[in-house]
């Protein structure tokens, strides 16, 4: 099976721009988790998706935001980019919900200048 | 709130040394427990997860034990090499899927 795939895989933009990131989970998955790693704190919960719901929501700000797909293919998308924002996103998938092994893909890495 | 504490690093250490990192948790209920890893410039693997008390998660030659009664779940590996040099974290999941991770313990391992 084809493992968690982001694109793109680097990205530049500047202050005030937006950006949208996308995910596909492993096949048959439908759990989508979205993570932003960051030196200075770590791995940092955004939000999880299951069957086009937004199931859970970490502490950040209404600029992040996302979406899933009746295929499970998920988008992230942060309006209004702060030089703060530069990080790596990544996106894991789980078969279902409730203790699972995510799987993480490659990642994405934005730099905000 | 459910929570990962690990040990900070970094940690450097010679070839077939022993390694442990220390992981405890918090949690409500039973969540069950992952070691990850992290190679430069890739997302994280998994690398040994446990679900229950007592259960023993092993890959790679690294080992972890879900003890409930000190809630922690260490990792060890008997000798490491230099293709261990990583960082890894320790996670719980909770029943709400929720994951929570640890801050990321950095190994380097030299000739």
């Amino acid at each position: 099976k084809a493992g968690v795939t982001q694109t793109p895989r680097y990205l530049i933009k500047t202050r005030g721009q937006q950006v949208t990131l996308s995910c596909s989970p492993i096949s048959g998955h439908r759990s989508v988790s979205w993570y932003q790693q960051t030196p200075g704190q770590g791995l940092q919960f955004l939000f999880e998706y299951f069957s086009e719901t937004q199931r859970n929501k970490g502490n950040f700000p209404g600029r992040f935001s996302g979406r899933q797909f009746s295929n499970s293919r998920s988008e992230m998308n942060v309006s209004t980019l702060e030089l703060g924002d530069s990080a790596l996103y990544l996106c894991a998938s789980s078969l279902e919900r409730g203790g699972e092994t995510q799987y993480f893909g490659p990642g994405t890495r934005l730099l905000v200048l | 709130g459910d929570s990962v504490t690990q040990m900070e690093g970094p940690v450097t250490l010679s070839e077939e040394a022993f390694l442990t990192i220390n992981c405890t948790y918090t949690a409500t209920g039973y969540p069950s427990l992952f070691w990850y890893v992290q190679y430069p410039g890739e997302g994280l693997q998994l690398l040994l997860k446990a679900t229950k008390a007592d259960d023993k998660g092993s890959n790679k030659g690294f080992e972890a034990t879900y003890r409930k009664e000190t809630t922690s779940f260490h990792l060890e590996k008997g000798s490491v090499q230099v293709s261990d040099s990583a960082v890894y974290f320790c996670a719980l999941s909770d029943t709400g899927n929720q994951f929570y991770f640890g801050t990321g313990t950095s190994l380097t391992v030299i000739p």
